[in-house]
């Protein structure tokens, strides 16, 4: 099965500078790669997702970009604030798309083992 | 738009124990997921239910995890009898069917075995 491999386990930053996180997947037949963020007793969030053929997603301060060949994709936020303290997950997923009347989407999610994300003011 | 409800929020029992954890997913989502997150690891999938049908619940342990989805809406999740292991946080999910890698998560149950 997929097997998702998320580093660093922890990141430290100031206010203001960028932070990167980095998995790589196993399975070259996953497709769909979203990233989650999880607060303090809450659930994980959908932050940002991007799939096999887009090479990279932004969204205002934060990124992610794709590189199929390496099985690797990264999280990229820029100017980083106090409220982006977090755990990050990322996930790696095969979307098999069934072409019938209606169709549907089977999306099991394998996830990383989550980053925590400190940002310093 | 109401989301995932999810209940008790917290939960002590000792091993060999029965509990049971509630979902409520967003209105007109058809699959559900129930997910084990064990502290500092990333959530794994348990089951997912496609309305009333089991999709995947290979990674279930049937000999002491059970779950339901009545009438294709809520689902309930039970451990019997607990084991110190299963001390995680339950995290309930839930899509649109055709959509069903876009998930949206419950807050979580954190159940603590002693």
């Amino acid at each position: 099965g997929e097997n998702v491999e998320q580093h660093p386990s922890t990141l430290s930053v100031q206010e203001g500078d960028s932070a990167v996180i980095k998995c790589t997947y196993s399975d070259s037949a996953s497709n769909y790669f979203p990233w989650y963020k999880q607060e303090l007793g809450k659930g994980p969030q959908l932050i940002i997702d991007i799939r096999s053929n887009v090479g990279e997603k932004k969204d205002q301060r934060i990124a992610v970009t794709l590189n199929k060949t390496a099985k690797h994709f990264s999280l990229h936020i820029t100017e980083t604030q106090p409220e982006d303290s977090a755990v990050y997950f990322c996930a790696a997923s095969i979307i098999s798309i069934r072409i019938w009347a209606g169709g549907t989407s089977y999306g099991k999610l394998t996830f990383g083992q989550g980053t925590i994300l400190t940002v310093h003011p | 738009e109401a989301g995932v409800a999810q209940s008790p929020r917290y939960k002590i029992i000792e091993k060999r124990q029965s509990v049971a954890f509630w979902c409520n997913p967003i209105s007109g989502h058809a699959t559900l997921y129930w997910y084990q997150q064990i502290l500092g690891q990333g959530p794994k999938l348990l089951i997912q239910f496609q309305n009333n049908g089991v999709v995947d619940d290979s990674q279930l342990p049937k000999d002491r995890f059970s779950a339901e989805r009545l009438k294709g809406v809520d689902s309930t999740l039970k451990i019997q009898p607990a084991k110190l292991e299963d001390s995680a946080v339950y995290l309930c999910a839930s899509s649109l069917e055709r959509t069903s890698y876009e998930q949206y998560f419950g807050p979580g149950t954190r159940l603590t075995v002693t």
